[in-house]
């Protein structure tokens, strides 16, 4: 079965302090990996997709990147936080064979409180 | 740009009773998946109904949906609801890699 791990659970940070969130998929090779932003109370936007090691698509532009540094494995990251990057950060998969139109199956999240 | 609109905010119906959750969608493109998620409290979304298939009913766990592209519709619904549906419902449109959500509706069933 799969498995996808997402860390850290929660992070406190300063504005204009760096960044870094990961993503790990166990059990499941090759998948296309996504990175989804929750404000709170709001909907699911979509930030980036990854259908392979190395490469990574932007869907929408909040002073945030990410990285596929490996098959199993999303970063998403930032040099300076901003106020409005508080929210909950979701990662998802979907399996490679599925094409584009794949149910996505999502972790369980980070929650970010920027102060 | 791609479009979901659906029945937003708090939404409350009396156990046993019928709920519907509305939802249209915009876009130019010919082949679209659509999906319902359900997102209970401090855990994350899951799939409750997906179809890419015009006019065809798509059931899971009492909730059914029919896609219908000659309305741009994926509506949901229930004939009885049950206090355990209550949680976040988010209809999301797929045109391929990107997946659009809607704004979400709370879903609340009271006895």
């Amino acid at each position: 079965a799969q498995t996808i791990h997402q860390w850290p659970v929660a992070e406190i940070k300063a504005v204009g302090s760096p960044l870094s969130l990961g993503c790990t998929i166990k059990g499941k090779s090759s998948p296309n990996l996504y990175w989804y932003w929750q404000a709170t109370g709001g909907t699911l936007q979509q930030l980036f997709y990854s259908i392979t090691v190395g490469q990574v698509e932007s869907v929408v532009q909040l002073n945030l990147s990410a990285s596929r540094p490996k098959d199993d494995q999303f970063i998403l990251s930032t040099e300076k936080l901003l106020l409005s990057h508080s929210g909950f950060y979701l990662c998802a998969w979907s399996p490679d064979w599925g094409g584009n139109y794949a149910e996505q199956f999502f972790g369980p999240g980070t929650r970010l409180t920027v102060l | 740009g791609d479009s979901v609109t659906q029945t937003e905010g708090l939404v409350t119906v009396t156990e046993g009773l019928p709920v519907k959750l509305n939802c249209t969608y915009q876009t130019t493109y010919l082949t679209i998946a659509f999906f319902w998620y359900v997102q209970y409290l401090n855990e994350a979304p899951q799939v409750l109904l997906k179809s890419s298939t015009d006019n065809k009913r798509t059931e899971h766990q009492g909730f059914h949906a029919t896609l219908h592209k000659s309305s741009s519709s994926f509506h949901l619904q229930k004939s009885s609801a049950q206090l355990s549906d209550s949680a976040l419902y988010y209809c999301a449109l797929s045109t391929g890699s990107k997946l659009s959500f809607g704004k979400g509706a709370k879903l609340t069933v009271s006895p």
